[in-house]
């Protein structure tokens, strides 16, 4: 079956760096997404990786290596905004989004 | 602003009553799709639809029946639903879902509550 694994809770301090770690197994596999969603809100798209390495924009980075199907994305300089859940998820090769449980993050001033 | 809109935000329905929960979408996009998002559990998909057809069902109990009249609009119709059909439902929608990178936008979900 099609899994995707990730912490349900982490927390971290204002001004610090926290890593979310994926694991992944799925059938197929057509790049690796992360989204961050806010108590109530949509979720919203923060990366994208389909080659091995690190993708950076900004205070985050993503990391993805397809040999050991495992992802993180990595948060700097937190803030207390940054508060909010993190979604991982992998599209197939029906393209189609499996779905992590997400990692809420909770920041600590 | 999101691109993405969901009416309404917030619904309590009795088993035996029937609602529906509406989708739009301003970017131009052609595919939609609905998910389901219960506490601490992975997004599940319901529904696609490429081009205003209806390209994925998974295994979705009937009392759910979704409608796309055009690629703008997705509506899900709601109908002698369970307690455990409570959850926020989410709409999604990308350019045309044959492609990777394809990102998927989403509005802020309907929170619905089955009494």
């Amino acid at each position: 079956g099609q899994n995707i694994d990730q912490p349900t809770e982490m927390t971290a301090t204002e001004g610090a760096i926290v890593q979310i770690n994926c694991t992944y197994q799925t059938s197929g596999f057509n790049g690796l997404f992360w989204y961050q969603q806010h108590a109530g809100e949509a979720p919203t798209f923060l990366s994208y990786n389909v080659l091995d390495g690190l993708e950076e924009k900004g205070r985050f980075s993503s990391f993805l290596s397809r040999s050991k199907g495992y992802s993180y994305l990595l948060l700097k300089e937190l803030q207390m905004k940054d508060s909010a859940s993190y979604l991982c998820a992998v599209m197939d090769s029906n393209y189609q989004l499996i779905w992590g449980a997400g990692t809420k993050l909770i920041i600590k001033p | 602003e999101t691109g993405v809109t969901q009416t309404p935000r917030h619904l309590v329905m009795g088993m035996t009553n029937k609602k529906s929960l509406k989708c739009e979408q301003h970017l131009g996009h052609n595919a939609m799709y609905w998910y389901k998002q219960s506490a601490k559990k992975p997004l599940e998909l319901m529904f696609v639809y490429n081009f205003k057809e209806q390209t994925e069902n998974n295994s979705v109990p009937s009392r759910f029946s979704p409608e796309c009249p055009n690629s703008s609009h997705l509506f899900l119709h709601l109908h002698t639903l369970q307690p455990e059909d409570s959850a926020l439902y989410l709409c999604a929608s990308s350019q045309d879902g044959t492609s990777g990178s394809e990102t998927q936008y989403f509005g802020p979900g309907t929170r619905l509550l089955v009494l």
